[in-house]
């Protein structure tokens, strides 16, 4: 079992470029998250999805979109960078939404010129 | 406001000594607690969780303990190793009107020298 797989591990964008980072999980868990982690801020939720077919916002939602394409895959796209996205993304899963263990992938290093 | 609270400062010790980190909230009233482990240039790895009903968990040489008065958890290492140099977050659930969601504290770095 992989877990919880992202990409890409790193990337640099320019202002008002758009991306999309990928996220999928092996491990059959209903709940799926987006989190960003900036140095002193911690782990912020961006966006969540309890289960296959819905999406909720987090914390810091503006300026992202997610679509939950099965119940494996959870993407993040960014439509127009700002350098206040530049940060380290990571997604996680759980069986349960929020109420079990968050499996967390690697992480995606994103850089916003 | 909800705030979780974590030393910002690194936590040194000696290899063989009892590591302590503290985690402290207000205005919240969690269900449970986990902790955390993160590695630089890595993602979170889930140590152990803590429901409001227990005082205390074990697991190896981890220890966690749950305060509800004192709205603290206290999160120890015993004979501590070099490997156990790392970030250590604590994780609450608080529920909201969308659900069960986990808040996150930033984390304290912890480094254990020979």
């Amino acid at each position: 079992n992989a877990g919880v797989t992202q990409t890409p591990k790193f990337q640099v964008l320019k202002t008002g470029q758009s991306m999309t980072l990928q996220c999928a999980q092996d491990m059959n868990h209903n709940s799926m998250y987006w989190y960003r982690q900036d140095p002193g801020m911690g782990l912020r939720l961006i966006y969540y999805s309890a289960s296959e077919g819905t999406t909720d916002k987090g914390e810091v939602p503006n300026g992202y979109n997610v679509s939950r394409l099965n119940k494996r895959e959870f993407s993040l796209r960014l439509e127009s960078a700002a350098p206040s996205q530049t940060s380290v993304y990571f997604c996680a899963s759980s069986e349960l939404q929020g109420s079990d263990t968050q499996y967390f992938g690697p992480g995606t290093r994103l850089t916003v010129l | 406001s909800q705030k979780i609270e974590q030393n910002s400062e690194a936590l040194n010790i000696q290899e063989g000594k009892t590591a302590t980190l503290t985690c402290n909230y207000t205005n919240y009233s969690p269900a449970y607690l986990q902790w955390y482990r993160q590695d630089p240039g890595r993602g979170p790895v889930f140590l152990l969780l803590i429901r409001e009903n227990e005082k205390e968990k074990r697991k190896e040489r981890l220890k966690v303990t749950f305060d509800t008065t004192l709205k603290q958890s206290l999160f120890h290492i015993t004979a501590s190793q070099p490997a156990d140099s790392a970030t250590y977050l604590c994780a609450l659930n608080r529920l909201t009107g969308g659900g069960n969601k986990l808040t996150f504290g930033t984390g304290t770095q912890l480094k254990v020298e020979l």
